[in-house]
């Protein structure tokens, strides 16, 4: 099971600002990058998959890096707006079978 | 489209009873993970199943036992349960690439 840190672990923006995180795990034994968003009472949604270095995927306003040789990851959300308030986990792979989840950043914003 | 199916969605156990939970993957994944999620407290890995075997295994007390039948539905059995088992359990499935979670199954042992 890997070690994974997020930082911040939390985070409140006002409505509009653009922010990000960050996810950092052992750069060895390194398979993939799973983010999640996890809202309160829900399950988590994935959001993106990244396997090898230098990977950047979109979904609409939100965005990640990855960084396999320095071992982070880093997840944008351009213009937050209140629906996008929620957890969001980060989960690396040293294995295809299984996910170790970062404590997650859990963000506010405020409108 | 079809997502992963958790049954029960809550269940209430007295300490040292047993219980079972259940688990159905999206169809035609090949690998299910459980997850424990403890109060105030992060997802912890318990066990994952690929292929109908298992195939890596976490924090999963001694107490619980799990396995992946024909079909690729997995059940979690707990057993002695204690009140620091009351938690809310998550299984997701995949094949290969993201990991699609289920609604969780919410323990509590009284």
């Amino acid at each position: 099971i890997l070690n994974v840190e997020q930082s911040p672990q939390s985070l409140h923006v006002q409505e509009g600002d653009s922010t990000n995180f960050t996810c950092s795990f052992p750069s060895s034994n390194f398979y993939a990058l799973h983010w999640y968003r996890w809202e309160t009472a829900k399950s988590p949604e994935a959001l993106f998959v990244m396997t090898l270095n230098g990977d950047e995927k979109k979904k609409g306003r939100i965005s990640a890096t990855l960084n396999t040789k320095e071992g982070y990851s880093y997840l944008y959300i351009k213009g937050s707006q209140p629906e996008d308030s929620a957890t969001y986990l980060c989960a690396p792979s040293g294995s295809a079978r299984q996910l170790t989840f970062g404590s997650g950043t859990q963000l506010t914003v405020l409108p | 489209a079809a997502g992963v199916i958790q049954s029960p969605r809550h269940l209430i156990k007295e300490k040292r009873e047993t219980a079972t939970l259940k688990c159905y993957p999206i169809p035609r994944h090949d690998t299910v993970y459980w997850y424990q999620q403890g109060p105030g407290q992060d997802p912890q890995f318990l066990i994952s199943f690929y292929e109908k075997m298992q195939s890596d295994k976490g924090s999963i007390p001694d107490r619980f036992s799990a396995q992946q039948f024909s079909d690729y539905h997995s059940e979690l059995n707990m057993s002695s349960l204690e009140l620091g088992d009351s938690a809310l359990y998550f299984c997701a499935s995949s094949l290969g690439g993201k990991a699609f979670f289920g609604q969780g199954t919410r323990l509590t042992v009284v």
